[in-house]
Formats: C-alpha cells, sequence, structure tokens
C-alpha cells in the first residue's frame, strides 16, 4: 500500500507570497496518477492539477504542479485571498487501495 | 453542466444499515468510473469504493470491505452506496465523484463531486 505524506502540515503566509506544498509517496507513483486537489470549508474538494502538472479546467495558472518518483510539488506562486484552503495529494495505483489521499496541507492566512 | 446530488444520508444505529444515492446529469454517466470517498469529520479524504462504467466491475477499500457495496443503475444515472453493518468510525460525509477522463483513458483523479451527504452512527 502507497502511503502519502503531505508537508508542511500548516503553511502560514500572506497574499501575494509563494506558497509550496510538498507530497511524498513511499513507494514510486506513476506521474500520470498523481493529482492536487483544494478543498475550502464546508465543501466538496476542487481537482486543481492531474497527471501530476496538468492543470484542470479553469484553474488559474497560479497554480502548478511538478514532481515524480515519489516527490511532488504544489506551487501557488502569488496567494490570493480566495486560495487560503486545505490542498490534498491523491495518487491512484493499480495495487489496493486504488485510490490514495495525503492527510492535507492547510495553508492559512499569516 | 455536470451534477452529482447525494442523498440517503442520516442517523443511524451501529450495526445498522443504510443507503446513499448520487444522481447524475449533465454528461453521459455509462461512460464513466464514479467513485464514493469520505471525509470524517474534521479529518482528511478516505477514498471508499469505485465502479466502472458498465457496473461490471468494483473496488472497496478494506475498511468497508464485506460491509458495502457500490453499484449503479445507468438507465436511471444513478449511483448507489448500500451500508451494511456500519460502525461509530463509518460516521463522516460522503462525496460521489466522477473519475476524471481524457480520451477515453482515465487520469486517476476526480473532476467533479458531489456536495456530499452525511452518515452518523450513533446510539
Amino acid at each position: 500500500e502507497i502511503v502519502l505524506t503531505q508537508s508542511p502540515g500548516t503553511l502560514s503566509l500572506s497574499p501575494g507570497e509563494r506558497a509550496t506544498l510538498s507530497c511524498r509517496a513511499s513507494q514510486s507513483v506513476s506521474s500520470s496518477y498523481l493529482a492536487w486537489y483544494q478543498q475550502k470549508p464546508g465543501q466538496a474538494p476542487r481537482l486543481l492539477i492531474y497527471g501530476a502538472s496538468s492543470r484542470a479546467t479553469g484553474i488559474p495558472d497560479r497554480f502548478s504542479g511538478s514532481g515524480s518518483g515519489t516527490d511532488f510539488t504544489l506551487t501557488i506562486s502569488r496567494l490570493e485571498p480566495e486560495d487560503f484552503a486545505v490542498y490534498y495529494c491523491q495518487q491512484y495505483g493499480s495495487s489496493p487501495p486504488l485510490f490514495t489521499f495525503g492527510p492535507g496541507t492547510k495553508v492559512d492566512i499569516k | 453542466e455536470v451534477q452529482l446530488l447525494e442523498s440517503g444520508g442520516g442517523l443511524v444505529q451501529p450495526g445498522g444499515s443504510l443507503r446513499l444515492s448520487c444522481a447524475a446529469s449533465g454528461f453521459t454517466f455509462s461512460s464513466y468510473a464514479m467513485s464514493w470517498v469520505r471525509q470524517a469529520p474534521g479529518k482528511g479524504l478516505e477514498w471508499v469504493s469505485a465502479i466502472s462504467g458498465s457496473g461490471g466491475s468494483t473496488y472497496y477499500a478494506d475498511s468497508v470491505k464485506g460491509r458495502f457495496t457500490i453499484s449503479r443503475d445507468n438507465s436511471k444515472n444513478t449511483l448507489y452506496l448500500q451500508m451494511n453493518s456500519l460502525r461509530a468510525e463509518d460516521t463522516a460525509v460522503y462525496y460521489c465523484a466522477k473519475v476524471y477522463m481524457i480520451a477515453a483513458a482515465g487520469t486517476g483523479s476526480f473532476d467533479y463531486w458531489g456536495q456530499g451527504t452525511l452518515v452518523t452512527v450513533s446510539s
């Protein structure tokens, strides 16, 4: 079973700053199957990045994803007020469990 | 516009049963795998179960295997989750989610989510 670890647990930043979120897998993950989601309180998650680096439809270009193997990164180039939320990485694999989520990183206002 | 609308949540006693439904619209339902993902209060996301577009293949997390059954009725554009032998640790908001596909290939991610339905298991 692949375990995803996200760091830091909480990131306190100001609007306009750059946010760098890490997702590390216990085993190598296919880049084709690594995704990132944003979740705000009381809302369903929203797909931001799929295939490690492809932005989903309608996602602003200040969001970018990178990485391969066991280390992946979500970068928000300049934080907007609406970007303060919890971010989850997620992987899909051929062995059970089919889908795995990381524990999340909360980005809050400093 | 893609819409996913869950229903069927509520309060149930430990050991009880509940069936969740997810009504889908705005896309060709039978062409897409679907999944259930849950989130316990104040916790992270946990994948629960998935089903292929035809319904012929189903997959479960170990935590629910043998107790939950995923199914779909493509004639009604509806996804289901039958939950039996419920435990306190099953208390969560349950989301249905559509598997994101590009050119008939899965991306291993979920591009549309419902708003969720709350299941509370308590005596």
